[in-house]
């Protein structure tokens, strides 16, 4: 059982959005604004998509955005595209040195 | 163009003893922390741990700790994740990674290698 808890799986249409929640406790997303998201293509690695809650790395484009709220992160699509069907991994640090995963999200463009 | 080039795929025996590779191109490889991933069939993402290769010191995840030892050859670029005695549940996708964050704060790998699949059966 993974320590943060994703929904398994998310869709939407081309061009809507959509919103991946990541929900953990006091101990990890709580304490530190210190939450990433991962894009994982099948049979690719994984992409750093949002890093720092809300913040993009370079060439990520900006229809990705990440908020959090208490214990619950989010990470928000839009204008979904065909590409963007993957799964989404989120994960925060936990305290020095240590950092937890979600069991990942499905997402499914429609 | 940074690149981290993993060892292939492996197939073993429970009790077995494993080593498997990531050597990295393209950039300074003392630079920058790697770290090491594991994704069990149908599962998610697991933080394993992440080693300097400059030092050679590990950090482990807690869950991982004592199960794997880490380890880097600086003659080579290389990283290493290394088993003594495999076990079925093992049996996983091990993907390691660079940590190109300015701080061990966000969990940020910026370069992934391709992956290694891991599979202990009798």
């Amino acid at each position: 059982q993974s320590a943060l808890t994703q929904p398994p799986s998310a869709s939407g249409s081309p061009g809507q959005s959509v919103t991946i929640s990541c929900s953990g406790t006091s101990n990890d997303i709580g304490a530190y604004n210190y939450v990433s998201w991962y894009q994982h293509p099948p049979g690719k690695a994984p992409k750093l998509v949002i890093y720092d809650v809300n913040k993009r790395p370079s060439g990520v484009p900006d229809r990705f955005s990440g908020s959090k709220s208490g214990n619950v992160a989010s990470l928000t699509v839009s204008g979904l595209q065909t590409d963007d069907e993957a799964d989404y991994h989120c994960t925060s640090f936990a305290g020095t040195h240590n950092w937890v995963f979600g069991g990942g999200t499905k997402l499914t463009v429609l | 163009e940074v690149q981290l080039v993993q060892s292939g795929a492996e197939v073993k025996k429970p009790g077995e003893s494993l080593r498997i590779s990531c050597k990295g191109f393209g950039y300074n490889f003392f630079g920058y922390w790697i770290g090491w991933v594991r994704q069990m069939p149908g599962k998610g993402l697991e933080w394993m741990g992440i080693i300097y290769p400059d030092s050679s010191s590990p950090i482990y995840s807690p869950s991982f700790q004592g199960q794997v030892t880490m380890s880097v050859d600086k003659s080579i670029n290389a990283a290493y994740l290394q088993w003594s005695s495999l076990e079925a549940s093992d049996t996983a996708m091990y993907y390691c990674a660079r940590w190109g964050g300015p701080t061990l704060t966000s969990l940020y790998f910026d370069y992934w290698g391709q992956g290694a699949l891991v599979t202990v059966s009798s």
